[in-house]
């Protein structure tokens, strides 16, 4: 059972913020936000995750309300190399189970 | 940051034979793998998570006698499709983590195609 919602497909103009929403409403407190995009016949690449602080890093923030029941992850810059899936999901870090939803088809446009 | 690798990248073979696609983590020592499945158009799925030196465990709906999976050291383990059959072409993808278990880093994939 899907534990995550995203929207299928968003768009962004390149060198403008994408902003990409996740809803995990049932997420339980001992359970992570984790963000993982795949680019075409690629592996997925790991982004950033986050419990209840926002996480910021090289490639994205990570936004998470303070119920934790949805979450925000923001390309600040996007490029056209950002077109990717890009996957929210939740894991409880000591159980290894990582289950991939259908994902956000995200397009960056020139 | 942490690598995994893949090898081969792309396999084709023929209907009824055997193929094993390699995964390493290249710079940390990986407890667990965890081999994975995406065929076109839709989400990775979960085939099997292996611990080094323990037997895998295949989701369900996996045959694990058809999917045999090794995990013999901490950075190897390997994926052996046997008899092949044209359904089985996918993209078959590995990740592993570390001892502190907290990020899956994924390998880049291998394409299998079964004439």
């Amino acid at each position: 059972d899907a534990k995550t919602t995203q929207p299928p497909s968003m768009d962004c103009a390149e060198g403008r913020a994408a902003n990409l929403p996740c809803n995990h409403s049932t997420i339980s407190g001992n359970e992570y936000v984790y963000w993982y995009r795949q680019i075409h016949s690629q592996g997925p690449q790991y982004i950033i995750h986050g419990l209840k602080n926002n996480e910021t890093n090289e490639m994205a923030s990570l936004i998470i309300t303070e119920d934790r029941k949805s979450s925000t992850l923001i390309l600040p810059h996007a490029t056209l190399r950002d077109t990717a899936v890009y996957y929210c999901i939740v894991r409880v870090t000591i159980n290894n189970d990582m289950r991939f939803g259908a994902g956000t088809r995200l397009t960056v446009k020139p | 940051g942490a690598v995994v690798s893949q090898h081969p990248s792309r396999v084709i073979c023929k209907s009824g034979t055997s193929v094993k696609i390699e995964c390493r983590s290249l710079d940390f020592q990986a407890t667990t793998m965890f081999w994975y499945r995406q065929f076109p158009k839709q989400s990775l799925m979960l085939m099997a998570t292996s611990n080094e030196g323990s037997k895998a465990t295949y989701e369900q709906g996996v045959e694990k006698d058809k999917f045999l999976i090794n995990h013999a050291s901490l950075t190897l383990s390997t994926l052996t499709v046997t008899s092949a059959h044209p359904e089985d072409s996918s993209f078959y993808i590995c990740s592993a983590t570390g001892t502190a278990q907290e990020t899956q880093y994924f390998g880049p994939g291998t394409r299998l195609l079964v004439l």
